[in-house]
């Protein structure tokens, strides 16, 4: 079946430490998204690729970086500049030139320890 | 000035009435609109997507576009406990940024017995 992939579902991270969020997809799409939710809030951007070897900034990008090595990959590493990182991630991926809609892996919860 | 607005919630109505869920946005080039719906600790689910101005119905679902006022709206009718969940309007920018999509901070809607 095709769909978005995220690992690991749950996360914890010690002060200092850096961690990668892994998000894969079989949907052939163009491009992929990064969002942070915190509790009781909307999804911001953190980062978002249109193409493999490119990648822009969202709203939210320090303290964030991502690869789009391969066109199905585009890993999350929340570094040790990212200062409140517990919150739910979530990778989406969307067809460019259809105008259709994103699809959602299933999130990875971080929490700092 | 923000891209996307819902109104504020959250909303609270009884089983089988209808729940009216409103979005605001802000360029006037997006082209696709989408209602998802999240459940607390789950990643956003797609119910509605709507293109051209006027009424898409989909069982208890109706989405409304009103490119002119730049709104758009879900109804929900007949609702059903199991609706109770956070509603994200989303807009498809392609004016600005291909493929960028712009989320508003939800409508949380319960509906109670």
């Amino acid at each position: 079946d095709g769909g978005i992939t995220q690992s690991p579902k749950y996360l914890f991270r010690k002060e200092g430490q850096n961690v990668t969020l892994s998000c894969e997809q079989n949907l052939n799409h163009d491009a992929m998204y990064w969002y942070r939710q915190d509790p009781g809030q909307g999804l911001r951007l953190i980062y978002y690729s249109q193409i493999v070897n490119d990648f822009q900034k969202g709203d939210i990008a320090e303290g964030y970086s991502v690869s789009r090595e391969k066109k199905e990959s585009f890993p999350l590493t929340v570094t040790s500049a990212q200062k409140n990182p517990t919150a739910f991630y979530l990778c989406a991926s969307t067809d460019l030139f259809s105008n259709t809609e994103a699809f959602f892996g299933q999130g990875t919860r971080l929490t700092v320890v | 000035q923000k891209e996307v607005e819902q109104n504020s919630g959250p909303l609270s109505v009884p089983e089988g009435a209808i729940a009216s869920l409103n979005c605001t946005y802000s360029d006037r080039v997006s082209q696709s609109f989408f209602w998802y719906r999240q459940y607390s600790g789950k990643s956003p689910e797609l119910i509605m997507s709507i293109y051209s101005n006027g009424d898409k119905e989909d069982g208890r679902f109706t989405a409304q576009l009103n490119k002119a006022s730049q709104y758009v709206s879900l109804l929900i009718r007949d609702s059903q406990p199991s609706d109770s969940a956070t509603y994200l309007c989303a807009v498809n920018n392609r004016g600005s940024t291909l493929g960028r999509l712009y989320f508003g901070r939800g409508t949380q809607l319960t509906v109670w017995p």
